[in-house]
């Protein structure tokens, strides 16, 4: 199956920082999901962005589908942040998604 | 805006006991999930779902697991004899047409 790789693991980060997040997968996909999963273990949806670039607030992602790879940036980190941050992939969709998920990102923004 | 709800949103068990975990998918989606996190670990699919049956199930879903769609909303996971390992978050999830997942908050399993 589709392999997902996440770095870095860890990341601790002042508020107000900048942080950018990193997933690499061994195939095409036709579809790249970033989520937050909050402290609480909710995961949010953040960007759905099987290829090109979005951005809401202070967040964008960037996925270059050909080189296989999608980035996520945090600006001006607040608490709030703070977190695991998956990347899901889907190589085909069919009748119905099947995501793979990454190991994910542990993010603690401190004050 | 239409969100995915799941109950319970944490449920104790003993070993053996049979558990129905619960969801109602955003409306006018077609598909639906059910996903896995076992404590520390990543999310692992379990079983998509589409048009009153299986579309694709993963290894861990095994005997034991079944889903139902017993009405027009709800959608639910059935594990008939729980085990100390079925312990885990449990996130139900559903997509329309454009194959972009929205997830629920979850069902925390304990099997003590």
């Amino acid at each position: 199956g589709i392999q997902v790789e996440q770095s870095p693991p860890d990341l601790i980060l002042q508020e107000g920082a900048n942080s950018t997040l990193r997933c690499n997968f061994s195939d095409s996909v036709n579809n790249l999901q970033w989520f937050h999963q909050n402290p609480w273990g909710q995961l949010i949806n953040l960007f759905y962005i099987p290829s090109g670039t979005k951005q809401n607030g202070r967040l964008s992602a960037t996925t270059v589908a050909t080189e296989r790879y999608s980035l996520l940036y945090i600006s001006s980190s607040q608490t709030t942040d703070s977190g695991v941050y998956f990347c899901a992939v889907e190589r085909w969709a069919g009748t119905a998604s099947k995501l793979t998920f990454g190991t994910g990102t542990r993010l603690q923004v401190t004050l | 805006e239409p969100e995915v709800t799941q109950t319970p949103s944490h449920q104790v068990t003993q070993m053996g006991q049979e558990v129905i975990l619960r969801c109602v998918p955003i409306s006018n989606h077609l598909y639906f999930y059910w996903y896995r996190q076992i404590l520390g670990q990543k999310v692992e699919f379990l079983v998509s779902f589409y048009n009153n049956e299986i579309s694709e199930k993963s290894e861990i879903f095994d005997d034991q697991f079944s889903v139902e769609r017993p009405d027009g909303s709800n959608f639910t996971l059935k594990i008939r004899s729980t085990k100390l390992e079925d312990s885990a978050m449990y996130f139900c999830a559903s997509s329309g047409i454009t194959g972009e997942l929205f997830f629920g908050e979850g069902s925390r399993l304990t099997v003590l």
